[in-house]
């Protein structure tokens, strides 16, 4: 169980563009939710938190204008990046936390996303 | 704010020896919960081991354990018998359990010699 699915895996897109990404967890519900970005040969940077029906909170540095997230439901959190630009390029990743498996989050494979 | 360092950014260890990765961190919060993740080629994270700062045992899956000092923030991971597979990044992570979020540090890319 506790499997986290993102969509889609990968996507190239045009410069000016937006793009969404969809994070579901499958088999259980998320009461919170967590994008992450991740460039070549680097750590996962947390870029923002999102919990079912309110607004994401933010890291420090982090565009909510450019980067917006919905978590419209318990099982699905949405994460479009707005006219996209080359240095959005980036491999993003979603991370899922039930709330009843207080010690572990739940990862997607990862989109990676490449604007031209 | 939390901090988490890594200080090797590549390590090589023969197939079947033994290796150890080291973290150590930095937090003002006495409770909290430390991670070692695996991200083969694919990127998928895979959570390799658990500790909660609570318990002074330290933790235990298989070939991998850690060394867990609390009062140093020191979190190291030993994995014996290196396999093949266990080629990856390699990134240890921090929890608070204030506001659930994940630090990782930067992560140690391990090669396994055949």
């Amino acid at each position: 169980g506790a499997v986290v699915s993102q969509h889609p895996s990968w996507v190239i897109c045009k410069s000016g563009t937006s793009v969404k990404i969809e994070c579901r967890s499958l088999d259980f519900q998320a009461t919170t939710m967590f994008w992450y970005r991740q460039f070549p040969k680097q750590s996962l940077m947390l870029m923002a938190t999102s919990n079912e029906g309110s607004k994401a909170t933010y890291e420090q540095g982090v565009e909510k204008d450019k980067f917006l997230i919905n978590h419209a439901s318990l099982t699905l959190s949405t994460l479009t990046v707005t006219s996209a630009h080359p240095e959005d390029s980036s491999f993003y990743i979603c991370s899922a936390d039930s709330g009843r498996y207080k010690d572990e989050q739940f990862f997607g494979p990862g989109t990676r996303l490449t604007v031209l | 704010a939390q901090t988490v360092t890594q200080s090797q950014p590549e390590m090589s260890v023969q197939e079947a020896e033994t290796v150890t990765l080291s973290c150590t961190y930095d937090t003002s919060e006495s409770d909290y919960y430390l991670f070692w993740y695996k991200q083969p080629p694919s990127r998928q994270m895979i959570l390799v081991i658990r500790q909660e700062a609570y318990k002074q045992q330290n933790a235990t899956e298989n070939r991998f354990s850690v060394n867990f000092q609390k009062a140093a923030k020191s979190f190291s991971l030993k994995i014996s018998d290196s396999q093949l597979g266990d080629a990856a990044m390699y990134f240890c992570a921090y929890r608070s359990q204030r506001d659930d979020k994940i630090i990782f540090g930067k992560g140690t890319r391990l090669h396994i010699l055949p």
